[in-house]
């Protein structure tokens, strides 16, 4: 599957090193997703973007930094992480919701993840 | 807030077997989506369910959506070493678009 692509696919960096990780779509998708997968914990939404637009924070630290160029790019810009932000980031797209009830949602096509670890 | 519950959350199974895992959410849900993660992958998006009662199969897979579209199965029949990994329902939020509500999952390990 290459609909979305993620890399770096591992990273080591430590506390104080800035680093930025990439997701690219190629499904024609308006919405994109930024999840932490930490391990025995359910996957936990940072952030969503719909035609460019943050649509959702969901009480991320500052220390993560979202940036969506267009539809079919998303970053996620690290910067004085700590050892617990140690987790699988997973990228995310879907048909864009503008429109909808709010009630419903579509579908969401995952990328391989970047594995993330803070020395 | 509303919650979306799995379980089991571990589910060991011979192969050959049959299993199921039940979803439950908190509040009545538009649609419901099931995923699938191996071992070491990303989560993939198996089905959608929207209406109530429906029933929807995929070879072997069986899924469900309760009649009050809070609650989901997933049934696995003649399971194989294929079958290995972990479940995911996940629901539509009531409180901000576009955003889903996933459960902790069902991990599935097969014994051969």
């Amino acid at each position: 599957e290459t609909g979305v692509t993620q890399t770096p696919r591992h990273l080591v960096m430590g506390m104080t090193n800035k680093k930025s990780l990439k997701c690219e779509q190629h499904l024609g998708h308006n919405a994109m997703y930024w999840y932490k997968q930490s391990a025995k914990k359910p996957l936990e939404l940072m952030f969503v973007y719909n035609f460019k637009e943050q649509t959702e924070n969901n009480s991320v630290p500052s220390r993560f930094s979202p940036e969506c160029p267009n539809s079919s790019h998303l970053f996620l810009h690290l910067h004085t992480l700590q050892p617990e932000d140690s987790a699988l980031y997973l990228c995310a797209s879907s048909q864009d919701f503008r429109g909808t009830s709010g009630k419903s949602s579509y579908e969401q096509y995952f990328g391989p993840g970047t594995r993330l670890t803070v020395t | 807030g509303q919650q979306v519950m799995q379980i089991p959350q571990y589910q060991h199974v011979q192969e050959g077997e049959d299993f199921t895992t039940y979803c439950n959410s908190s509040t009545t849900l538009s649609n419901i989506q099931w995923y699938k993660q191996r071992p070491g992958g990303h989560p993939v998006f198996l089905i959608q369910l929207v209406k109530s009662g429906e029933v929807k199969k995929q070879k072997r897979l069986t899924f469900q959506f309760g009649e009050a579209k809070k609650n989901s199965s997933l049934h696995i029949t003649a399971t194989q070493t294929t079958d290995v990994g972990t479940y995911f329902c996940a629901g539509p939020t009531t409180d901000s678009w576009g955003k889903l509500q996933f459960g902790a999952g069902t991990q599935v390990v097969v014994t051969p």
